[in-house]
């Protein structure tokens, strides 16, 4: 039974470019989470997409973008790249259980490490 | 103020030796509480979730205390494998709220 993956595992972009990450989820998961984790910090949660939309947004610019596939399958887009984007994007993926109600657990990917210069 | 705050630490302890950390979350109305482990440079994985009554795994307890919003965790008989930083998550609705983690390193 394969957990989260996430692609790729390095990327190494420049100042103003753009960057798509993706994420598969764990199997029968159909939910899916982002998360950016700084050198140091928590992972801070970015968006949560749900058949295939996104449900909560935090408290990031509209430069972050994302998409869930039919196949619960997802991606991180990130336009005009600042310095500050250098991170660890953690994907994470849950079965809903509770109708929405949210407050599921969620297993983590191993991460894609993003270094903007 | 920030939505988990934890003890940064770091906390060098001994094998064997007992250590314990707490966080502080500031939403009263957040109904789950994890405690998850991170390595260096991997993800985050579900140590145990947090109940109210307090539960234990093993070498591992947790607390809960709602009145005070408070979170514990107590590792005994720390083993080297222990070292790791401990990331105190509260899940409030859809997402999940983590602290800055504490690190803690269990040395020979």
């Amino acid at each position: 039974d394969a957990g989260v993956t996430q692609s790729p595992t390095h990327l190494i972009k420049t100042r103003g470019q753009q960057v798509t990450l993706r994420c598969s989820p764990k199997s029968g998961h159909d939910t899916v989470s982002w998360y950016q984790q700084a050198l140091g910090q928590g992972p801070q949660f970015i968006f949560q997409y749900y058949e295939e939309e996104e449900r909560q947004r935090g408290n990031f610019p509209d430069r972050f973008s994302g998409h869930q596939f039919p196949n619960y399958s997802s991606e991180l887009n990130v336009n005009a790249l600042l310095l500050g984007d250098s991170a660890l994007y953690l994907c994470a993926s849950s079965l809903d259980l509770t109708g929405g109600a949210g407050g599921n657990e969620q297993f983590f990917g191993p991460g894609t490490r993003l270094t903007v210069l | 103020r920030k939505e988990v705050e934890q003890d940064p630490g770091p906390f060098n302890v001994p094998e064997g030796a007992t250590v314990a950390f707490n966080c502080t979350y500031s939403n009263s109305a957040s109904q789950s509480f994890f405690w998850y482990r991170q390595d260096c440079r991997k993800e985050p994985k579900l140590l145990m979730s947090v109940y109210s009554s307090g539960n234990e795994d093993g070498r591992f307890t947790a607390q809960l205390n709602r009145a005070s919003q408070y979170i514990s965790l107590l590792i005994r008989d720390s083993k080297l494998s222990d070292s790791a930083t401990y990331l105190c998550v509260v899940n409030e609705g859809y997402k999940l709220s983590f602290g800055a983690g504490t690190t803690v390193t269990v040395r020979a």
